[in-house]
């Protein structure tokens, strides 16, 4: 079974450039996160998908952040314009859903490290 | 609202020895919490889970022991190995949402 898919692996960029990531979730998984993962800290949800629909973006900054899961399937987070502190790992995240039981697990793709100069 | 706390944010043990890193939570409605591992330069992996109505889970050498009085939770690595060197995140989970603790950087040493 193929693993969540991330790309790109590496991005750096001035302050107040834009920058987009795509995720590619496991085949079936309703349910898509985003998380912003700085050095040292635990991952922080962005948002949340369930299928095409936002179930909590309460903590994306949407002054610069958007994303979209159009069709349910693949995602994309993009940040316009950044600032020096949204250098973080980017990571995207998918389960099946909700009321899985112990099948609620997430399986993590590899991330998206950003670097702001 | 930080509502799953971690400790320690580092330690290091020495091949053999026994791995302790312990998280606490506020949110009494939690029904699942996972412990991830995660290696330099990789998405966080899922390493054992547990219920609230389970007060110790074992897999291999990696045990959660589960305090639900205390809303306290911790993971247990016997024999640690050089090879867990890691980063551990424990995070509790209700309606869909994980929280995650600020996570443990574990060095076994040889």
């Amino acid at each position: 079974e193929a693993g969540v898919a991330q790309s790109p692996r590496y991005k750096i960029i001035e302050k107040r450039q834009s920058v987009a990531f795509w995720c590619n979730p496991i085949s079936g998984h309703a349910t898509l996160y985003w998380y912003q993962q700085i050095l040292g800290q635990g991952p922080k949800l962005l948002i949340q998908f369930q299928n095409n629909g936002v179930v909590d973006d309460s903590q994306l900054p949407k002054d610069r952040f958007s994303a979209e899961r159009l069709k349910g399937v693949d995602s994309t987070l993009k940040i316009q314009p950044a600032k020096l502190e949204d250098s973080a790992v980017y990571l995207c995240a998918s389960s099946l859903g909700p009321d899985r039981g112990l099948g609620n697990e997430q399986f993590f793709g590899p991330g998206t490290r950003l670097t702001v100069l | 609202q930080q509502q799953v706390k971690q400790s320690p944010q580092s330690l290091i043990v020495q091949k053999g020895g026994i791995s302790i890193i312990n998280c606490a939570y506020e949110n009494t409605a939690f029904d699942y919490f996972p412990w991830y591992q995660q290696f330099p330069g990789k998405g966080p992996a899922l390493l054992i889970a547990i219920r609230p109505d389970v007060s110790e889970k074992k897999e291999g050498r990696f045990t959660i022991s589960f305090n639900k009085s205390a809303k306290q939770f911790s993971l247990h690595i016997m024999d640690s190995q050089p090879g867990d060197s890691a980063t551990y995140f424990c995070a509790g989970y209700n309606f869909n949402k994980f929280y995650f603790g600020s996570g443990t950087k574990l060095n076994v040493k040889p």
